[in-house]
């Protein structure tokens, strides 16, 4: 299972593009990146989840270096309720299970 | 529409007293999980069950148990809660072990 790594805390102004960065160099070919969100008091959401290729959808848009040794979560136009903790992990490999790393507090200001 | 259900959202009980948290389903997902979450701190996975195939974590607790008696519902209960288990227990579900989870609002268990 691949070991991530992502800053504590980012600020973002709404209205604009948060791009929060992860890193899992020890990430294996048959893992796929996943994100998540958490916002206090509620559980996890899922936001989006890629192997190789960029992936978008209505939430956010995930851009995958080619050597799949990082990755970067895009809100195109943050809001306030954006605000919240968000977790990169991996799922696949030997044991399919998802291990959360210690997250990034995304504080998006009005 | 709450897909993911977990009850009650607060649960207090007395140090050594066991304990059962509650989680539903109405999604018919075939896998169903159970995490902790201490202040502060992220999600740890507990144990899931694939199917009626149980999958203990080789670190959770010999007190913590879970039952799943149906695919609907699944059950965490705690034998005898120590003031190290007060925590956020949250519950998910998946299609398949490979593909995103859903996770209920969770459980946040005091320990008096």
């Amino acid at each position: 299972d691949a070991k991530t790594t992502q800053p504590t805390s980012m600020d973002c102004a709404e209205g604009r593009a948060a791009n929060l960065p992860c890193n899992h160099s020890t990430i294996s070919g048959n893992e796929y990146v996943y994100w998540y969100r958490q916002i206090h008091s509620q559980g996890p959401q899922y936001i989006i989840h890629g192997l190789k290729n960029n992936e978008t959808n209505e939430m956010a848009s995930l851009i995958i270096t080619e050597d799949r040794k990082s990755s970067t979560l895009i809100l195109p136009h943050a809001t306030l309720r954006d605000t919240a903790v968000y977790y990169c992990t991996s799922l696949g490999g030997a044991t399919n299970k998802l291990i959360f790393g210690t997250g990034t507090l995304l504080a998006v200001q009005p | 529409d709450a897909m993911v259900i977990q009850n009650p959202r607060y649960q207090v009980t007395q140090f050594g007293k066991p304990v059962t948290l509650s989680c539903s389903q109405t999604l018919n997902h075939n896998v169903m999980y159970w995490y902790q979450q201490k202040s502060s701190q992220a999600p740890k996975l507990l144990f899931h069950y694939y199917d009626k195939d149980f999958n203990n974590e080789a670190d959770t607790p010999d007190n913590f148990q879970s039952r799943r008696p149906n695919t609907s519902f699944c059950f965490l209960d705690i034998r005898s809660p120590g003031l190290g288990d007060a925590a956020m227990y949250l519950c998910a579900t998946s299609t398949r072990a490979q593909d995103p989870q859903h996770f209920g609002d969770g459980t946040r268990l005091s320990i008096l």
